[in-house]
């Protein structure tokens, strides 16, 4: 069946970097879009961008150009998202999704949490 | 970008009712609008695709309808598994939107 795996919970300086993985199993992940999304708990949702896995062709939401980077490896069937420069507005649950029109299945997230 | 309106923010509702939810866009999007349930401490579940679509494996009791920018997500009768909250997200155009999310509470 189909699987994605998400990194554990990150506690991360302001001004840092983090990168989150999303383990995939059960699909082909090469010719596959995945999608990551941010969730501020109690909040609703926000669309971060897309990457293809095929060919690592990327689409970004504005909001999130230069904040987030998304790569693929597809040798470990796995997708990543860089996040830099990470303030406190950065602190949420953030969510891989397979698809690029919303995602059918989904990671169980991780907590990002940007504190002193 | 485009505009997602949901409403009601949050609904008591008891059980064997039925239940509605709406999404209004800015501009037209075809039938380009997904519905997802989130359970607390959870990641969304898509329920319905493409505004109608019932995704494989979700109750029949779901059901999705549009006309024109408006579009409803209807539970026909209320289970205790059902308690979550809704979100509607369009996929016509980029960036993605989401609706403010719908919290559906028993009665």
């Amino acid at each position: 069946q189909v699987k994605l795996q998400q990194s554990g919970a990150e506690l991360v300086k302001p001004g840092a970097s983090v990168k989150l993985s999303c383990k995939t199993s059960g699909y082909t992940f090469s010719t596959s879009y995945m999608s990551w999304f941010k969730q501020i708990p109690g909040q609703s949702i926000e669309w971060i961008g897309m990457i293809y896995a095929g060919d690592g062709g990327t689409g970004y939401n504005q909001k999130f150009k230069g904040k987030a980077t998304l790569t693929v490896d597809t040798s470990s069937s796995t997708a990543y998202m860089d996040l830099s420069s990470l303030t406190t507005e950065d602190s949420a649950v953030y969510f891989c999704a397979r698809g690029q029109l919303g995602g059918d299945y989904w990671g169980q997230g991780v907590m990002v949490t940007v504190s002193s | 970008d485009i505009q997602v309106t949901q409403s009601p923010s949050s609904l008591l509702a008891s059980l064997g009712e039925r239940v509605t939810i709406t999404c209004q866009t800015s501009q037209s999007i075809s039938n380009n609008l997904n519905w997802y349930q989130q359970k607390p401490g959870q990641a969304p579940m898509l329920l319905i695709y493409y505004a109608t679509s019932l995704q494989t494996g979700m109750t029949s009791r779901f059901s999705g309808q549009y006309s024109g920018r408006s579009f409803t997500l209807t539970i026909t009768s209320l289970e205790p598994e059902d308690i979550a909250n809704y979100f509607c997200l369009q996929h016509y155009s980029a960036p993605l939107t989401f609706g403010s999310g719908t919290k559906l509470e028993i009665k």
